[in-house]
């Protein structure tokens, strides 16, 4: 079992619609949660992170953690065509609690998202 | 501009050969990593390093080496003992590896593509 899940999707949607995206989570160790955007043949970017549990927003986006499920999700909301990536999840612990290392991600298998105009 | 560059964009091996990749970075980090995505598995950690002429295995080092002589570079070697080398390959570094009390957002460079003919 991985320690990271992540629907892979494909994911295609209309545009305007609100997309759900999710990951789960095996390791009680990870306190820090990650979504990165990826565009096809492009490196990874970050679009948010959150600290432990609790609900972040920025924009069009909001980024939830359920430490007690194991459970994370990203929403956007009126999505664009532009919105159209592989999102990854990825998370974090601190020092080596769990087995984590110093600033070792591990990555969900990421999600692909396609928005139609 | 400040940023990661990798080179190059695409690389062709073939049997037996090893190649290297380069990954440069000015934004004068301290840690350094390497990561390899293959399609529907997300990011794995291939190696990392926190500080110059230091560097850790993650969790796919075989078959592959590196040196870290630079503070600014991190080149990636692929060596004929890499069973399954066709992947895409992504270089990243974070102000340093992390802290007990706080995370530093890796950011990436825009990847090589190699393919083993």
């Amino acid at each position: 079992q991985k320690e990271v899940e992540q629907d892979p999707g494909p994911l295609s949607v209309p545009e305007g619609a609100i997309v759900s995206l999710n990951c789960t989570y095996s390791n009680s160790a990870f306190q820090y949660f990650m979504w990165y955007r990826q565009y096809s043949r492009k490196g990874p970017e970050l679009l948010m992170y959150t600290y432990s549990s609790g609900n972040k927003e920025d924009g069009r986006f909001t980024a939830q953690v359920d430490k007690s499920s194991k459970y994370i999700s990203l929403f956007i909301r009126d999505s664009q065509p532009s919105d159209s990536a592989t999102y990854l999840c990825a998370m974090t612990g601190l020092g080596n609690a769990g087995g984590t290392s110093y600033g070792k991600l591990t990555f969900g298998q990421g999600t692909i998202l396609t928005v139609h105009p | 501009d400040g940023g990661i560059t990798q080179s190059p964009k695409y690389l062709f091996r073939k049997e037996g050969q090893n190649v290297t990749l380069s990954c440069e970075q000015n934004l004068n980090h301290d840690a350094m990593y390497w990561y390899r995505q293959d399609p529907g598995q997300g990011l794995r950690l291939i190696y990392y390093s926190q500080i110059v002429n230091d560097f850790q295995k993650g969790d796919i080092a075989e078959g592959y080496s590196v040196s870290r002589e630079k503070k600014e570079s991190f080149p990636l070697t692929v060596t004929s003992a890499q069973k399954n080398p066709t992947a895409f390959y992504l270089c990243a570094s974070s102000t340093d590896g992390g802290r007990l009390s706080s995370y530093n957002e890796q950011f990436f460079g825009p990847g090589t593509r190699l393919t083993v003919l």
